[in-house]
């Protein structure tokens, strides 16, 4: 089963405007990763933040992370037509050798 | 090679056909991961190999799903009688060490079962 969800399901926006997108999840967690989908490819990994941060930039991209509700979101800022993908959270309850558990993801359309 | 690769891309099978669905994880990676990903939906994890071995395959649906990684690099993810709600993407991903965090995937498996 999944861990939790993205919300929304689907976000449409003019390119140049920032994303943002929510996730939420069940159970604590060593760390939370940002995964990005292009239509028929395999996942791109964007952004990790541990536990025990509240927030990460990484280019365009922050991320925040709220332990106490369970929550992060991932704001892509000034986005671009080629932002147009789904966007998947994915906790991992330990460090490393375990399984990666998503989210069922948002859908982005970046219209140009 | 430059990041993990999966063969075949697309594999169509009719319903009761054995498949095998191959991975090539990045050159060096210890820790290699199967998931299923349904239409929609993020994908969810089905089996763990830390080299040769197989350390968790609670994820497997059934015992049609079959998976090994006899010398430690490439994987083989076998279905053996295939039914239609085994259709999915099949996501390979390797990472590192097992103490490495992010997975690095490939780009999938379409099966579809007629």
């Amino acid at each position: 089963s999944q861990q939790g969800e993205e919300d929304p399901q689907a976000l449409s926006i003019q390119e140049g405007e920032n994303a943002t997108m929510n996730c939420s999840y069940k159970t604590s967690i060593n760390n939370l990763q940002w995964y990005r989908q292009n239509s028929g490819r395999g996942l791109v990994h964007l952004i990790l933040i541990r536990s025990n941060e509240r927030e990460k930039h990484s280019g365009r991209l922050r991320v925040t992370l709220d332990t106490s509700k369970k929550s992060s979101s991932l704001l892509i800022t000034a986005s671009r037509a080629a932002d147009t993908a789904s966007y998947f959270c994915a906790t991992n309850r330990n460090s490393g050798n375990t399984p990666l558990v998503f989210g069922k993801g948002t859908r982005l359309s970046v219209i140009a | 090679g430059a990041g993990v690769s999966q063969s075949p891309r697309y594999k169509v099978a009719k319903r009761g056909q054995d498949v095998a669905l191959r991975c090539d994880p990045i050159s060096g990676h210890v820790s290699l991961f199967w998931y299923q990903q349904a239409l929609g939906q993020g994908p969810e994890f089905l089996t763990y190999f830390q080299n040769e071995a197989q350390l968790d395959k609670s994820g497997l649906p059934s015992d049609r799903f079959f998976a090994e990684r006899p010398e430690g690099s490439v994987s083989t993810l076998k279905i053996q009688r295939t039914q239609q709600e085994d259709s999915a993407v099949y996501l390979c991903a390797s990472s590192l060490r097992p103490r490495t965090d992010t997975q690095y995937f490939g780009p999938g498996t379409r099966l579809t079962v007629l």
